[in-house]
């Protein structure tokens, strides 16, 4: 089956650094990428879509200079955390949409990053 | 536009109890729906899907029938384990640009033995 493979699982760094998070779709070209962030207990917020080729479309109160997000081929899309600050910390998981065949919309989620900064 | 609202956790049970996770949506069209599992500290994994009414999902024990009388799509078990443990999510898809999910606030289930 489809398998998105997200990295680093975790990664701590420290305040006023970057960190960039890698999505790769191993076995199919994903024409759509989503990037979520999940807080604890919580749901998880979009903050983007992404389609390969063309600049992410970020959803309203999500900081574009803040997470910069690049989907340069159909298998790779990163989000890069910039300047990092605590309030950033966070568990970040991306989704890869295949083309849809039939009535499967073929979303397929990595299996998180979980991002703390000191 | 789109909402999903599912019963709020978190759920406690024992093995081999009866689970009904309580989901209804409001969307534009005929939605495709979803639950989806978070095991902790993972990303999510697709448990079952409805595309269209009256569609039953089913997987691992697991069961949502869609109703679009009612707009809901609850998810149902007959005998819940241990492994069950997790977080559950409702979600929906009505299509649009870019098919963007559009998710409940989850529900943690923890089943003791």
């Amino acid at each position: 089956g489809a398998v998105v493979s997200q990295h680093p699982s975790w990664v701590i760094c420290k305040s006023g650094t970057s960190v960039k998070i890698e999505c790769r779709s191993l076995d199919f070209q994903a024409t759509t990428m989503f990037w979520y962030r999940q807080f604890p207990k919580q749901s998880l917020m979009l903050m983007a879509t992404s389609n390969e080729g063309s600049k992410a479309t970020y959803e309203q109160g999500v900081e574009k200079d803040k997470f910069l997000i690049n989907h340069a081929s159909l298998t790779l899309s990163t989000l890069t955390v910039t300047s990092a600050h605590p309030e950033d910390s966070s568990f970040y998981i991306c989704s890869a949409r295949a083309p849809r065949t039939g009535t499967d919309y073929g979303y397929t989620f990595g299996s998180g990053t979980r991002l703390t900064v000191v | 536009g789109n909402s999903v609202t599912q019963m709020e956790g978190p759920v406690t049970l024992s093995e081999e109890a009866f689970l009904t996770i309580n989901c209804t949506y409001t969307a534009t069209g005929y939605p495709s729906l979803f639950w989806y599992v978070q095991y902790p500290g993972e990303g999510l994994q697709l448990l079952l899907k409805a595309t269209k009414a009256d569609d039953k999902g089913s997987n691992k024990g697991f069961e949502a029938t869609y109703r679009k009388e009612t707009t809901s799509f609850h998810l149902e078990k007959g005998s819940v384990q241990v492994s069950d443990s997790a977080v559950y999510f409702c979600a929906l898809n009505s299509g649009g640009s870019n098919y963007k999910l559009t998710f409940g606030k989850g529900t943690l289930l923890t089943v003791n033995p």
